[in-house]
């Protein structure tokens, strides 16, 4: 499929264990984004990524929470040390950028990986 | 100055009628406001969205209404169908500029049934 591809799509693990969560964007999307999406809530931004640089982390909740994307494609989203509190749907979405800056490009969204803290 | 409020939480229309979801935002440097629709197990995806230099758009059943004195903006659904019941979010972005990341600062949303 040409969509955003999250994976794994459900995450199950015990608290204290370190957590990867991989996003691979639609080809040829230069903007990335990962967002948290609690139960009955809307996506809460946690940072962002112009091809291969992290321009935007002021959401990342702490600093166990951190991500790259060290090829401008495939990102990894990584919380060291998981706590209960961390659970939730982690979403990640891309869009294309034109090149005079102008982002107002359609952000397409994964259908999230579920990751659960027991 | 970041938040957006959704209102209301959830909406039960019957099929035919108007759905009608409201938002407020708080920062005026927002430049792009885009609704977005989700389905059950899926990510949410863009649906319609609004710059603030226009007070309506209108796509099919869909039509954004934009009132940019009272920082407030709208979702009208027409003919509302049971195939549009989904969770509804609004959002604001700040697009322009180089510096601008246009990350989305989402509502609550909204949960609408359409009964057949």
């Amino acid at each position: 499929g040409a969509g955003v591809s999250q994976s794994p799509r459900y995450k199950v693990t015990k608290r204290g264990q370190d957590v990867a969560l991989r996003c691979d964007p639609i080809s040829g999307h230069v903007s990335l984004y990962w967002y948290r999406q609690a139960l009955g809530q809307g996506p809460e931004f946690l940072t962002y990524f112009n091809y291969e640089a992290q321009q935007d982390k002021s959401g990342l909740p702490n600093d166990r929470f951190s991500a790259e994307r060290p090829e401008g494609s495939i990102s990894t989203l990584t919380i060291q040390r998981t706590e209960q509190r961390d659970s939730a749907m982690y979403r990640c979405a891309s869009s294309l950028r034109s090149a005079g800056g102008y982002s107002n490009q359609p952000q397409h969204f994964g259908d999230g990986t579920r990751l659960s803290i027991l | 100055q970041q938040q957006v409020k959704q209102s209301p939480q959830s909406l039960i229309v019957q099929k035919g009628g108007i759905s009608i979801i409201n938002c407020a935002y708080e920062n005026t440097a927002f430049d792009y406001f885009p609704w977005y629709q989700q389905f059950p197990g899926k990510g949410p995806a863009l649906l319609i969205a609004i710059r603030p230099d226009v007070s309506e758009k209108k796509e099919g059943r869909f039509t954004i209404s934009f009132n940019k004195s009272a920082k407030q903006f709208s979702l009208h659904i027409m003919d509302s169908q049971p195939g549009d019941s989904a969770t509804y979010f609004c959002a604001a972005s700040l697009v322009h500029g180089s510096s601008n990341t246009g990350k989305l600062i989402f509502g609550q949303g909204t949960t609408l049934q359409v009964k057949p």
